[in-house]
């Protein structure tokens, strides 16, 4: 079973805000919201992640509601670069295994 | 710092063949994980290694297996090849637990089943 839903695909104009969604209605309290993106026929690389509280570094903002059923990524100011596919992903607390699911797909259009 | 390595970076074979692919982590990282990435599936998890212990495992069949020796250089092992293996392996290094667990991925071995 999926941990975590996300929109297959989003587009998103350059020089914008990009925020992808993700749900993980069945998330556990030990659990962290981690976001990687993979650009075609790299390894995935670690954008940001979070428990409960909002989160923000050089790369994008992290969102989770109170309720840490959903999350959203926020990406300020899209480039053509941002352009790969994004993963929003679970891990406890005891032990590295991510569950990562098949991600959005983001396409930055100039 | 030098980051994960995986070799080969592509691979050929035939069904009912095995093949062994390996990682090197990046220096200091012991614990190492192993996924699988189709097109279908996505990006799946094989198994966790650390301390040269499984510590995790996904939902695969027997016929993938995997070790980590002492310096936590990784090697998995897929037996029997089946044409649905045909995929993008990729091997991620992190801290031990305690830590921030970010993942760094190494290039993946892309193997062809035929």
């Amino acid at each position: 079973d999926a941990k975590t839903t996300q929109p297959p695909s989003m587009d998103c104009a350059e020089g914008r805000a990009a925020n992808l969604p993700c749900n993980h209605s069945t998330i556990s309290g030990n659990e962290y919201v981690y976001w990687y993106r993979q650009i075609h026929s790299q390894g995935p690389q670690y954008i940001i992640h979070g428990l409960k509280n909002n989160e923000t570094n050089e790369m994008a903002s992290l969102i989770i509601t109170e309720d840490r059923k959903s999350s959203t990524l926020i990406l300020p100011h899209a480039t053509l670069r941002d352009t790969a596919v994004y993963y929003c992903t679970l891990r406890t607390n005891t032990g590295n295994q991510f569950y990562f699911g098949t991600g959005t797909s983001l396409t930055v259009i100039p | 710092k030098a980051g994960v390595t995986q070799t080969p970076r592509y691979l050929i074979k035939t069904r009912g063949q095995q093949v062994t692919l390996s990682c090197s982590p990046i220096s200091g990282h012991r614990s190492v994980s192993w996924y699988q990435q189709t097109p279908g599936q996505g990006l799946q998890f094989l198994f966790e290694y650390f301390s040269e212990t499984q510590r995790n495992k996904g939902n695969f069949p027997g016929r993938f297996s995997g070790r980590q020796f002492s310096n936590s250089r990784s090697e998995m092992n897929v037996s029997t090849l089946e044409l649905g293996d045909s995929a993008l392996y990729l091997c991620a290094s992190s801290l031990p637990m305690g830590v921030h667990n970010e993942q760094f991925f190494g290039p993946g071995t892309r193997l062809t089943v035929l």
